[in-house]
Order: C-alpha cells, then sequence, then structure tokens
C-alpha cells in the first residue's frame, strides 16, 4: 500500500517560470519529509527536506511547503531552468522506523527553453 | 570524495545464482539502507540497519539477507536468485536523527 503519492507522473513547464511538485502521504506518524533529484544511470540526489515542526523552508530556488492537516507537501521551482530536468521523488520517514524512506512514484520534470 | 559506493555496477546472473552487492559509506554513517528501484516505482526498502552489527526488514526483504559486520560496509545478499530480482538497488546511508541519506549510483541486476 502506497503511503506516499505522487499523482502527476510528468509535468513540462517552460524556463524561467514556475515548477510545482506535488506529493500525499497517508502515514500520520512521518515526521520528516525530503525531496531527491534523480538523472538517468544515477543515485538519487538530496535537494532539500523539511520537518514536520515547520510547515516551509526555502534553499535557493527551491522551496518546500508542508501542509499537515491536508497530509500534502510541494516542491516550488522558482525559476525553473533546463537543468532542472530530472526525475522528482518525494520521501518521508518515521523516526521509529530507523528513519528509512517511504518513496512516491516521481514526477518527471521537463523544463523547456 | 566518495561518499557511498556500490559494486559491482552491473550484473547478469542465471535463475538459482547467488551473489552479493557490496555497499562501502567513508562518511562514518550510523545508519545504512538497500533499496531497489523497478520500472515506474519508487524507491522501495529492503533491509536497513541503525549501526555495526545490527539490521532490520523494510518493505520487500523476501529473498535478501544483509550483514553489517563493519561499520562502513552494509552487503546486500541473494542466495538464490529469481527473475522478479531483476531491478535496480541503491544503498544510501545517514547520519543518526534525521539526516538526509546519501546514495550510491546504483547496481543494475539482471536475473535471466
Amino acid at each position: 500500500d502506497q503511503q506516499v503519492k505522487q499523482n502527476s507522473p510528468s509535468l513540462s513547464v517552460q524556463e524561467g517560470r514556475i515548477s510545482i511538485l506535488n506529493c500525499d502521504y497517508t502515514n500520520s506518524m512521518f515526521d520528516y519529509f525530503l525531496w531527491y533529484k534523480k538523472y538517468p544511470a544515477e543515485g538519487p540526489t538530496f535537494l532539500i527536506s523539511i520537518s514536520s515542526i515547520k510547515d516551509k523552508n526555502e534553499d535557493g530556488r527551491f522551496t518546500v511547503f508542508l501542509n499537515k492537516s491536508a497530509k500534502h507537501l510541494s516542491l516550488h521551482i522558482v525559476p525553473s531552468q533546463p537543468g532542472d530536468s530530472a526525475v522528482y521523488f518525494c520521501a518521508a520517514s518515521a523516526s521509529d522506523s530507523g528513519y528509512a524512506l517511504n518513496f512516491g512514484k516521481g514526477t518527471s520534470l521537463l523544463v523547456t527553453p | 570524495n566518495a561518499g557511498v559506493t556500490q559494486t559491482p555496477k552491473f550484473r547478469v546472473l542465471k535463475t538459482g545464482q547467488s551473489m552479493t552487492l557490496l555497499c562501502a559509506q567513508d562518511m562514518n554513517h550510523e545508519y545504512m539502507y538497500w533499496y531497489r528501484q523497478d520500472p515506474g516505482m519508487g524507491l522501495r526498502l529492503i533491509h536497513y540497519s541503525v549501526g555495526e552489527g545490527t539490521t532490520a526488514k523494510g518493505e520487500v526483504p523476501d529473498g535478501y539477507n544483509v550483514s553489517r559486520l563493519k561499520k562502513q560496509n552494509f552487503l546486500l545478499g541473494l542466495e538464490s536468485a529469481a527473475p522478479s530480482q531483476t531491478s535496480v538497488y541503491f544503498c544510501a546511508s545517514s547520519g543518526v536523527w534525521n539526516q538526509p541519506q546519501h546514495f550510491g549510483d546504483g547496481t543494475r541486476l539482471s536475473i535471466l
């Protein structure tokens, strides 16, 4: 049973515009949320994270928003660049399971010039 | 600056053969993890370890065994490989208490 869901398999955005990637989760015990970026034939690369005690975290062009009541988080990329084209995975963990990550299926982002 | 290193990068096995995948990290991390990724799927946890000498089962542990005899190494074993274990295997490590996991570049395993 998928506990982390990314319902959009793909997203296409023009360079310079905002990219918004969404993620929903079902397990209320999750207390740490992360976004990973993945290029083909490489391992996932950590992008940004947020603890359940916060509702927003920013790092340069990347911002993650957490809505605990809706069990929803989103990743905003502003402005989007062609180099951002990759598969983005949402992941969540709980402290009582060794912080093992539960991943969504990923959203493939294409940023066009 | 190696981070997490996985060996081998590619392997083809016949059904019933056994093999061991090696993961090594040089960041002195306590926690280590093995995931598998299948087409159209996210990564799924096979086994994990919260410290040297300890292991625990993840979401999809059947058909796999692991060992963590040294802090820097985490081994994943397939005793009798099956075609359903064809996948890309990723190892990751992290420090304690909600640190981001760092991933290796994966091992592509095909079982015929």
